[in-house]
């Protein structure tokens, strides 16, 4: 069946540190990737996306490239913030009928002044 | 920015007991979703919605949960008989059209005590 793995938290970082968030699938064919964003009391919020092989998604200066050879989706900013303290969610949406999202565990990122 | 609305933000509710999960999707949207978080699991589907009827339902989703869209703008989760394994945070979720580009608007969740 479907599903995402990505790396367990917490992840604690100093304000414009470099991140990494590792994400790997498991799918048949093509599956759409996303990363959503998590902040302390609200929703899930659908942070980037990547739709085919080698297609880099980007928003609010993460990025997540879309790596059909290593089944991967990694997310990575190069300069954290405090407010981008957040659970980050991995997830996919399989290329076969449907829309029914599947989702990693998610990872919580820390981010210390 | 238009957004999807849940309520109540907390429900406390006794074993064995009815309970009604209340969502206002984005106004223009026709796919509407129920996903659910156990505390320290995964978001996990339920059940996807359209043109009034299930489009889609998961494993978890059996004979004590149904969906209704009542009117032009609820969508509504009930479970008929509570147990303390259904406590867990429940998502609400829209989108315009039912292909893989468009994206999943999430309310902020509904949080299910079940004592």
């Amino acid at each position: 069946g479907n599903s995402v793995t990505q790396m367990e938290g917490p992840v604690t970082l100093s304000e414009e540190a470099f991140l990494t968030i590792n994400c790997t699938y498991t799918a048949t064919g093509y599956p759409s990737l996303f990363w959503y964003v998590q902040y302390p009391g609200e929703g899930l919020q659908l942070l980037l996306k990547a739709t085919k092989a080698d297609d880099k998604g980007s928003n609010k200066g993460f990025e997540a490239t879309y790596r059909k050879e290593t089944t991967s989706f990694h997310l990575e900013k190069g300069s954290v913030q405090v407010s981008d303290s957040a659970v980050y969610f991995c997830a996919l949406i399989p290329m076969t009928a449907g829309n029914k999202l599947t989702f990693g565990g998610g990872t919580r990122v820390l981010v210390k002044p | 920015e238009p957004e999807v609305t849940q309520t109540p933000s907390h429900q406390v509710t006794q074993m064995g007991q009815e309970v009604i999960l209340r969502c206002v999707p984005i106004s223009n949207h026709l796919y509407f979703y129920w996903y659910r978080q156990i505390l320290g699991q995964k978001v996990e589907f339920l059940v996807s919605f359209y043109n009034n009827e299930i489009s889609e339902k998961s494993e978890i989703f059996d004979d004590q949960f149904s969906v209704e869209r009542p009117d032009g703008s609820n969508f509504t989760l009930k479970i008929r008989s509570t147990k303390l394994e259904d406590s867990a945070m429940y998502f609400c979720a829209s989108s315009f059209a039912d292909t893989r580009n468009q994206p999943q608007h999430f309310g902020d969740g509904t949080r299910l005590s079940i004592l």
